[in-house]
């Protein structure tokens, strides 16, 4: 069984901080996801890594894939309240369809 | 349609009732996958459905738990015998082929057994 490891569990932090939330495991993944749930609603999709290494940029939330495709990392860049949300990693292993989550990081931007 | 749609969106059952739970896919996607949500865990897989090939079931918690899905589209996931440990968000999600490249989820149905 694949576990997945995110860190911190919960933050809460001022509008305008930077931040960055841990996913880690002691597996190889394909490909590893990120998605962020609010609540009352399903998880939405931010972005998928599936090369060792890779970095992804989306506005002001940056992606990284470990070179050991084991690990990956979301770091926010001036965090804003509609950041608020339950952010959770997810990954795939070689020729599976199965995603693992990890418990995911509960994040509270506060104005 | 444009997402996945999930009925319904609150379900609150005596224990000892059977209940089912709806989700429509998007149109076009073969894979259909669902997941239980319980307060303060992440995401435990239940059910896999892929085209035409025999669903992977292996997440079910119990005999108790059964899935379906005609014509390879509407999916219904159904609890036989409500527990109160069947309380949580069911999670329905499609993607095109194997979902590497991600899942699109519904809004869930929160089931409350009391």
């Amino acid at each position: 069984t694949q576990l997945l490891e995110q860190s911190p569990q919960f933050l809460s932090i001022q509008e305008g901080e930077n931040l960055t939330v841990y996913c880690n495991s002691s597996s190889v993944f394909s490909s590893l996801q990120w998605y962020r749930q609010e609540p009352g609603e399903g998880p939405v999709l931010l972005v998928t890594v599936v090369t060792g290494g890779e970095v992804k940029k989306l506005k002001r939330l940056t992606f990284q894939f470990g070179d050991a495709r084991k690990d990956s990392s979301l770091h926010i860049t001036a965090a804003q309240t509609g950041d608020t949300g339950l952010y959770l990693c997810a990954g795939t292993g070689a020729g599976s369809y199965q995603l693992t989550f990890g418990k995911g990081t509960k994040l509270s931007v506060i104005p | 349609g444009a997402g996945v749609s999930q009925s319904p969106s609150n379900k609150v059952t005596e224990k000892g009732k059977d209940v089912e739970l709806r989700c429509d896919p998007i149109s076009g996607h073969t894979a259909l996958y669902w997941y239980r949500q319980s307060l303060g865990q992440g995401l435990e897989f239940l059910i896999y459905f892929q085209g035409n090939s025999a669903p992977d079931k292996s997440g079910l918690p119990s005999d108790r738990f059964s899935a379906e899905r005609t014509g390879g589209s509407v999916s219904t996931l159904t609890i036989q015998r409500t527990q109160q440990e069947d309380s949580a968000v069911y999670l329905c999600a499609s993607s095109l082929d194997y979902g590497g490249n991600g899942y699109t989820f519904g809004s869930g149905t929160r089931l409350t057994v009391v």
